[in-house]
């Protein structure tokens, strides 16, 4: 079964501009998870999509948003790109259940000048 | 709220050696648990979870876990490292007791093993 793909794989962009990312969870997972990780702040939740629903949110700006498919794929969109959202932006996906693993994408490296 | 914490930022072991990452949590509930290990440039690859029952967790490429609630901790563990498994851990939280409460992760510690 193909795991979980993120494109692109790196990114560069100029502060102002907006980006889209993009993932797709392994076959018959129905969640998926974005997080943003940065050498300083870590791994931080940004959003939880099930059956095309956000069904949680972290603690970032509106200008953080995403979508989810009929298929299952997402995508995360940031608008104004700021120096600050230059980070590794990884993809998790899982089944349905509570207890089920979150299995994560290899990220994309955004870096914005 | 849920919580983990991480106390080393750092651990270095000798090749052969056996391991320790430690891992606290908190939760308003009961925890599920979950180890990943991050190489450079690379997602988070999962190493294993404790849900309910047995409370010593066997997971991916030797490691092992121990749940132990008085102390709310669950220590990655494996009894003789490789250099292979120098990369980054991460121990994640989520609480049984709050259904729709996100995966909360530690901030990571960096393994290093010696040959």
């Amino acid at each position: 079964k193909a795991g979980v793909t993120q494109t692109p794989r790196y990114l560069i962009k100029t502060r102002g501009q907006q980006v889209t990312l993009s993932c797709s969870p392994i076959s018959g997972h129905r969640s998926v998870s974005w997080y943003q990780q940065t050498p300083g702040q870590g791994l931080q939740f940004l959003f939880e999509y099930f059956s095309e629903t956000q069904r949680n949110k972290g603690n970032f700006p509106g200008r953080f948003s995403g979508r989810q498919f009929s298929n299952s794929r997402s995508e995360m969109n940031v608008s104004t790109l700021e120096l600050g959202d230059s980070a590794l932006y990884l993809c998790a996906s899982r089944f349905t259940g509570y207890t089920d693993t979150q299995y994560f994408g290899p990220g994309t490296r955004l870096t914005v000048l | 709220a849920q919580s983990v914490a991480q106390p080393e930022d750092q651990v270095n072991v000798a090749e052969g050696n056996p391991l320790t990452v430690k891992c606290t949590y908190s939760v308003s509930g009961n925890p599920y648990l979950f180890w990943y290990v991050q190489y450079p440039n690379r997602g988070l690859q999962f190493l294993l979870k404790y849900i309910t029952g047995d409370n010593l967790v066997k997971g991916s490429y030797g490691f092992e876990a121990e749940f132990n609630k008085s102390q709310t901790s669950f220590h990655l563990k494996k009894p003789s490292a490789l250099v292979s498994d120098s990369a980054l851990y991460f121990c994640a939280v989520r609480d049984k007791d709050n259904y729709g409460q996100n995966f909360v992760f530690g901030p990571g510690t960096r393994l290093s093993v010696l040959p």
